[in-house]
């Protein structure tokens, strides 16, 4: 089982829809969680820190789910701009930050 | 302006020629970290460096050195370049090694290996 797991998609969807995208890990110890935004060709740009309460910011929604060992990432009113590859990022804890990162879900959002 | 810098943005290279990355950046992180991305993958960490010490991945071949003279400056370094090395290297720092610390990646070079 890999470490970091994400549907490749593409996921398409229309402006304005909701979409959501889960990433499941394999490590228990696992302690930080990202979602990174990486457009085509392009470096990954921090998206938003994934906190055990959950966090929100503006149309961007991340939770955090331990007992079943994934996150989550909701974005409402899809815009354009949106279409990118989303990448789930887990930090293993201990003094090292062992950064293993998920393959990525394709969105593309659609006039 | 640019954070973390990575020149040049497009690397060609013969097969077997030695070629050397570089990544520099003006956050004064302590951590730098060299990453391969191949085309519809994750990127995978090759090796990072906190301030002068260096940090091999366990799976990431000898054919990969890396150097860092100095705080700002770091480099990736591929021996002999084989077909399999072509992707886009990624580098990235971070403030300390704290699991919870971002990671600001520069925009990545391209190496393509003819």
């Amino acid at each position: 089982r890999k470490e970091v797991e994400q549907d490749p998609g593409p996921f398409n969807v229309p402006e304005g829809a909701t979409v959501a995208f889960n990433c499941t890990y394999s490590n228990s110890a696992s302690q930080s969680f990202f979602w990174y935004r990486q457009d085509c060709r392009k470096e990954p740009k921090l998206l938003m820190s994934v906190y055990s309460s959950g966090n929100e910011d503006g149309r961007f929604t991340a939770q955090l789910n331990r007992a079943s060992q994934y996150i989550s990432l909701l974005i409402r009113d899809s815009k354009l701009s949106d279409s990118a590859t989303y990448l789930c990022v887990v930090n293993k804890s201990g003094g090292y930050q062992k950064v293993t990162f998920g393959t990525g879900t394709k969105l593309q959002v659609i006039p | 302006d640019a954070m973390v810098i990575q020149n040049p943005r497009y690397q060609v290279t013969q097969f077997g020629k030695p070629v050397t990355l570089s990544c520099s950046q003006t956050l004064n992180h302590n951590v730098m970290y060299w990453y391969q991305q191949k085309s519809s993958q994750a990127p995978k960490l090759l090796f990072h460096y906190y301030d002068k010490d260096f940090n091999n991945e366990a799976d990431t071949p000898d054919n990969f050195q890396s150097r860092r003279p100095n705080t700002s400056f770091c480099f990736l370094d591929i021996r002999s370049p084989g077909l399999g090395d072509a992707a886009m290297y990624l580098c990235a720092t971070s403030r300390s090694l704290a699991g919870e610390e971002t990671q600001y990646f520069g925009p990545g070079t391209r190496l393509l290996v003819l």
